[in-house]
């Protein structure tokens, strides 16, 4: 399977606990995104990295949120100190830079904060 | 602000027949639309796509079509199938001189599409 793989697909955590995911692109694309899906909801873009530069980053992505893309291979994403709040579908998706707009996700991290 | 909108929330249609899926957006520098389907617990789906310098998209059973001065585009499945039953999302992005995009993709907030046999 060559698609976007992300892991774990499912986390549950209390309150105020650290969680880490991780998210391997498509091995020939250059570009990863991060996005969060809530219910009933489209997905929000959060941040993107063109091989191990971080390009973009919303106003969402508050500064309990951290991403990096180290060797431009696989992403990872660490929320802090997680709050109830953020509770939602986190979906990554790569992408080439130029000629193809299409981006390509994974099947998300489901996170829970009890 | 919702830049990005698809107003219907769900459509039910029977199989066979043509189902037609809306999305407005106001911010004109969008010039590149996609669609994606999503099944539940799985990543969106790209379905199709279309650049504003097109008004038509065809991709099998799939055509998009775009109105610049409305900005207005529908997704058309013709004939609907039973499979076809997902979530629909339409997004869109910018696209630099160049032929570089910005990155970031603009979801709607998605239309559940029912085909009933």
């Amino acid at each position: 399977d060559t698609g976007v793989s992300q892991n774990p697909r499912h986390k549950i955590t209390k309150r105020g606990q650290n969680v880490t995911f991780r998210c391997d692109p498509i091995s020939e694309h250059n570009r990863l995104y991060w996005y969060r899906q809530t219910l009933g909801q489209g997905p929000e873009f959060l941040t993107y990295f063109q091989n191990e530069a971080q390009l973009e980053k919303s106003r969402l992505l508050s500064d309990r949120f951290s991403a990096e893309r180290p060797k431009g291979s696989f992403s990872t994403l660490e929320i802090q100190r997680t709050e109830q709040g953020d509770s939602a579908m986190y979906l990554c998706a790569s992408s080439w830079q130029q000629g193809a707009y299409e981006q390509y996700f994974g099947p998300g991290t489901r996170l829970t904060v009890t | 602000d919702q830049q990005v909108k698809q107003n219907s929330p769900s459509l039910s249609v029977q199989e066979g027949r043509i189902s037609i899926l809306n999305c407005d957006y106001t911010n004109s520098m969008f010039d590149y639309f996609l669609w994606y389907k999503k099944y539940p617990a799985e990543g969106p789906t790209f379905l199709i796509s279309i650049s504003s310098i097109k008004d038509k998209n065809e991709d099998g059973r799939f055509t998009v079509f775009l109105n610049k001065s409305a900005k207005h585009l529908s997704l058309h499945i013709v004939p609907s199938q039973p499979g076809d039953s997902a979530v629909y999302f339409c997004a869109a992005s910018a696209i630099r001189a160049g032929g570089t995009s910005y990155g970031k993709l603009t979801f709607g907030q998605g239309t559940i599409l029912t085909v009933h046999p």
